[in-house]
């Protein structure tokens, strides 16, 4: 069975707070995406990286940076957290072409 | 610029009729389009694929239909069941850069009334 894991369910941060959303994936796959979700508008595609210390920005990257090290891990950075980044996020890997998301992380940042 | 719409945000339907979620999409690259389940407090689960060569693909009580032409795709629920109260996404998928990535629209709320 498949598996993507974010490390935390609900998370609250104050203003200007470095944030870090942690993702990993048991399947091997290369692509893995960070997506944030809110009303009316829909996944919009933050960042993703195809391969190992790879990476490229999705539609909305600003005020996020994003790691990978290792292939099962990526990791999402709001340098310094605004409460306009406070939103639904979800990681997803893929091989292929259908996507598998982890649970999703409740970002509230005050 | 949305280049995958969904243009009704809810949806009302009684239990045992037919549940219909309409997508719109302008990009004429898009050769793989899937539909997406979720809900609250979860990460979306994929509940059915059609490519770009097919205008239809059933599996059980889902169908999605695609209209290349007028660039439209739709995914029919029948019989609906209350659990299957949740929002839809509709995605779309060509490559971009070194990746094949997937667009998503807005999501349609479903609700299946007892």
């Amino acid at each position: 069975d498949v598996k993507v894991t974010q490390s935390s369910r609900y998370l609250v941060k104050r203003t200007g707070e470095k944030v870090f959303l942690e993702c990993v994936q048991d399947m091997d796959h290369e692509n893995m995406f960070w997506y944030r979700q809110d009303p009316g508008l829909g996944l919009r595609l933050i960042y993703f990286s195809y391969d190992v210390k790879m990476k490229e920005k999705g539609d909305i990257p600003e005020g996020y940076s994003v790691s990978r090290e290792k292939k099962e891990r990526f990791s999402l950075i709001l340098e310094s957290a605004s409460t306009n980044q406070t939103s639904m996020y979800l990681c997803a890997s893929r091989s292929g072409t259908e996507a598998f998301f982890g649970q999703g992380t409740r970002l509230t940042v005050v | 610029d949305q280049q995958v719409k969904q243009n009704s945000p809810s949806l009302s339907v009684q239990e045992g009729r037919i549940s219909i979620l309409n997508c719109d999409y302008t990009n004429s690259m898009f050769d793989y389009f899937l539909w997406y389940k979720k809900y609250p407090a979860e990460g979306p689960t994929f509940l059915i694929s059609i490519s770009s060569i097919k205008d239809k693909n059933e599996d059980g009580r889902f169908t999605v239909f695609l209209n290349k032409s007028a660039k439209h795709l739709s995914l029919h629920i029948v019989p609906s069941q209350p659990g299957d109260s949740a929002v839809y996404f509709c995605a779309a998928s060509t490559y971009s850069g070194s990746a094949r990535q997937l667009t998503f629209g807005s999501g349609t709320q479903l609700t299946v009334l007892p």
